[in-house]
């Protein structure tokens, strides 16, 4: 398995300003995600999280609002720029460990943005 | 790309009845079926899963069918207790490593 440790677990924001979110695994990973989950819904993804290269952003996000960085095996962060009340959401990272193949997903607890 | 269909969206069983969730999938080339169970407050967490070439899985009181042709795949839960409680969402993984998420399933499991 994989454990992943996301900061901060939770935030409250000012419409206007942006936050990193950081995800750290305990082991070297292949691939990295980040979904949102807004609250009672589905996971949708964000984007796939390359090392040493640009992020793959899915339909409907872009790199300007959501910067992320994967500067290495273990390490991900993801920004959410310039919120506004629609970015209220959980914030989840997810990997897939290397070498195993299974396409299991590890979580983690998820960041809950709150923008006001 | 990959959609993923999933019904019912809330599902209400009495203990020890069975629970059975029911997706859809429109990319033929995917070919990893995950089930995750996500508690309330809690992050996502595998449960069962199924890989193209097999037809059935079942671990315990969980099992999963996949019909390649009808690109259908469902979860049972036998002899359901109220721990099972939670939502489930299915999910099919596309060459290209991209997990798409049904929408979810409410479990509700009443004592």
């Amino acid at each position: 398995s994989a454990v992943i440790s996301q900061k901060p677990s939770r935030d409250i924001c000012q419409r206007g300003t942006s936050l990193t979110i950081q995800c750290q695994v305990d082991s070297q990973v292949t691939m990295m995600f980040w979904y949102r989950q807004q609250p009672g819904q589905s996971l949708t993804l964000i984007a796939t999280a390359n090392q040493g290269s640009e992020a793959t952003y899915e339909s409907g996000f872009v790199i300007d609002k959501f910067p992320i960085s994967r500067p290495n095996l273990t390490f991900s962060t993801l920004t959410v720029s310039n919120m506004s009340p629609e970015d209220s959401s959980i914030y989840l990272c997810s990997a897939e460990k290397s070498g195993m193949g299974t396409g299991e997903l590890f979580f983690g607890e998820g960041s809950r943005l709150t923008v006001l | 790309g990959e959609n993923v269909e999933q019904h019912p969206s809330t599902l209400s069983v009495q203990e020890g009845d069975s629970a059975v969730i029911k997706c859809t999938y429109s990319d033929s080339a995917s070919n990893y079926f995950p089930w995750y169970k996500q508690e309330l407050g809690k992050r996502p967490q595998l449960i069962i899963d199924i890989r193209s070439n097999v037809g059935e899985k079942k671990d315990q009181r969980i099992a999963v069918t996949l019909n390649k042709t009808a690109k259908h795949f469902s979860l049972h839960i036998t002899e359901t207790q109220p721990e099972d409680s939670a939502v489930y969402f299915c999910a099919a993984r596309q060459g290209g490593f991209k997990t798409i998420f049904g929408a979810g399933t409410r479990l509700f499991v009443k004592a």
